[in-house]
């Protein structure tokens, strides 16, 4: 069974742009998460799709947004680019999205902002 | 709130030691709890889980106990080997599917 994957895998924009990335799940999962991580704030919530509802969000501000397909993959889109932004955003999916489903991680996509 | 509290590192062992890295949880809730490791340049792999109080999840020779009286799910391994160099993170999710992270620790195996 293939993994979950995400594309691209490294990205370099500037200041202001919007940056589009993708995460396809594991096949038959219908939840998607992604996060953030970076080497001061570590690995961070952004949020949680399931079924193409955003179901759970973290403390992130509105630039930040996502939406799930019919097919369960997923989407995150940062708007008006800051140098903060960035990171490795890793995507995870699980089946049931329960507390007890394990999440599976992709490779993340490297976002370098300059 | 609900958070994860480890030990910090790094972490530098020679091969064929005792490995513990400690990680303690807040919750107010009942959460499933999760070790992930994450080698340079990859995303994390699930390395074990425990989803109830006193659940031992395992897996290539590392442990871990879920113990709700001292909120605490150490990992253990007995003998680490130079391929286990990588950082860890212990993870709490809740039931709302919220998952929180620790800092991870970066653990150096030397031969």
């Amino acid at each position: 069974k293939a993994g979950v994957t995400q594309t691209p895998r490294y990205l370099i924009k500037t200041r202001g742009q919007q940056v589009t990335l993708s995460c396809s799940p594991i096949s038959g999962h219908r939840s998607v998460s992604w996060y953030q991580q970076t080497p001061g704030q570590g690995l961070q919530f952004l949020f949680e799709y399931f079924s193409e509802t955003q179901r759970n969000k973290g403390n992130f501000p509105g630039r930040f947004s996502g939406r799930q397909f019919s097919n369960s993959r997923s989407e995150m889109n940062v708007s008006t680019l800051e140098l903060g932004d960035s990171a490795l955003y890793l995507c995870a999916s699980s089946y049931t999205g329960t507390g007890q489903a394990e999440q599976y991680f992709g490779p993340g996509t490297r976002l370098t902002v300059t | 709130g609900d958070s994860v509290t480890q030990m910090e590192g790094p972490v530098t062992l020679s091969e064929e030691a005792f490995l513990t890295i400690n990680c303690t949880y807040t919750a107010t809730g009942y959460p499933s709890l999760f070790w992930y490791v994450q080698y340079p340049g990859e995303g994390l792999q699930l390395l074990l889980k425990a989803t109830k109080a006193d659940d031992k999840g395992s897996n290539k020779g590392f442990e871990a106990t879920y113990r709700k009286e001292t909120t605490s799910f150490h990992l253990e391994k007995g003998s680490v080997q130079v391929s286990d160099s990588a950082v860890y993170f212990c993870a709490l999710r809740l039931n709302n599917n919220d998952m929180r992270f620790g800092a991870g620790t970066r653990l150096t195996v030397k031969p």
